[in-house]
């Protein structure tokens, strides 16, 4: 299976920028998708396709890479981003998840 | 607006049975491609089986096989998740999503359903 390797938190003060990293054990092409999970609730879809940004979700979230290494940039970043980050892969079988960063506001 | 909301989840015992469904609505149901996602508490995200517009293609993860199936009436816009044979480590919130051709990313969520398999 293709493991998704994220860091596992971050800490940060409302206004800076922040980076999530993602790194595939293999290729995934671009077929890399990044989610939100607020606790007590569903994830919601961020970013498709490494770098194209879901309907409704604010311009301060963006997506790059490409093969294995990928990012998350939230710039600048709000209280309300309090949450954790999912990479997704589906260019391989079975489709896989990243174990998820928990970003944190000080 | 796109909704979907599961339902039967609950305790079971170890080896026993559980039948999920997912109500959809907000979309034309049978364009799409559903799936469910499992989450262990506080652990993380976990793919568990697909299943395409039409009904006529199914893929699961490898630890499910032969033991879950999932299935789709579009008639009436609803996803089921039947589960025999139920170990604990399949104890876990079940979400119902959307996906989303052709990338195949997840683009809906329902609230989810917890399952607990426990004697």
């Amino acid at each position: 299976d293709t493991v998704l390797t994220q860091s596992p938190a971050l800490a940060v003060s409302p206004g800076e920028r922040v980076t999530i990293s993602c790194r595939a054990s293999e290729s995934v092409s671009t077929r890399m998708h990044w989610y939100q999970q607020k606790p007590g609730q569903q994830p919601k879809l961020l970013i498709y396709g490494a770098s194209n940004l879901e309907s409704g979700v604010p311009a301060r979230f963006s997506g790059s890479g490409s093969g294995t290494d990928f990012t998350l940039t939230i710039d600048p970043v709000e209280a309300n981003d309090t949450a954790t980050y999912f990479c997704q892969q589906s260019w391989n079988d079975p489709y896989t998840f990243g174990a998820g960063t928990k970003l944190e506001l000080k | 607006e796109v909704q979907l909301v599961e339902s039967g989840g609950g305790l079971v015992q170890p080896g026993r049975s559980m039948k999920l469904s997912c109500a959809a609505s907000g979309f034309t149901f049978s364009n799409y491609g559903m799936a469910w996602v499992r989450q262990a508490p506080t652990k993380g995200l976990e793919w568990v089986a697909t299943i395409s517009y039409d009904g006529s293609s199914t893929y699961y993860r490898d630890s499910v096989k032969g033991r879950f199936t999932i299935s789709r009436d579009n008639a009436k816009s609803t996803l089921y998740l039947q589960m025999n044979s139920l170990r604990s480590e399949d104890t876990a919130t079940y979400y119902c999503t959307r996906v989303n051709n052709p990338y195949w990313y997840f683009d809906f969520w329902g609230p989810g359903t917890m399952v607990t398999v426990s004697s």
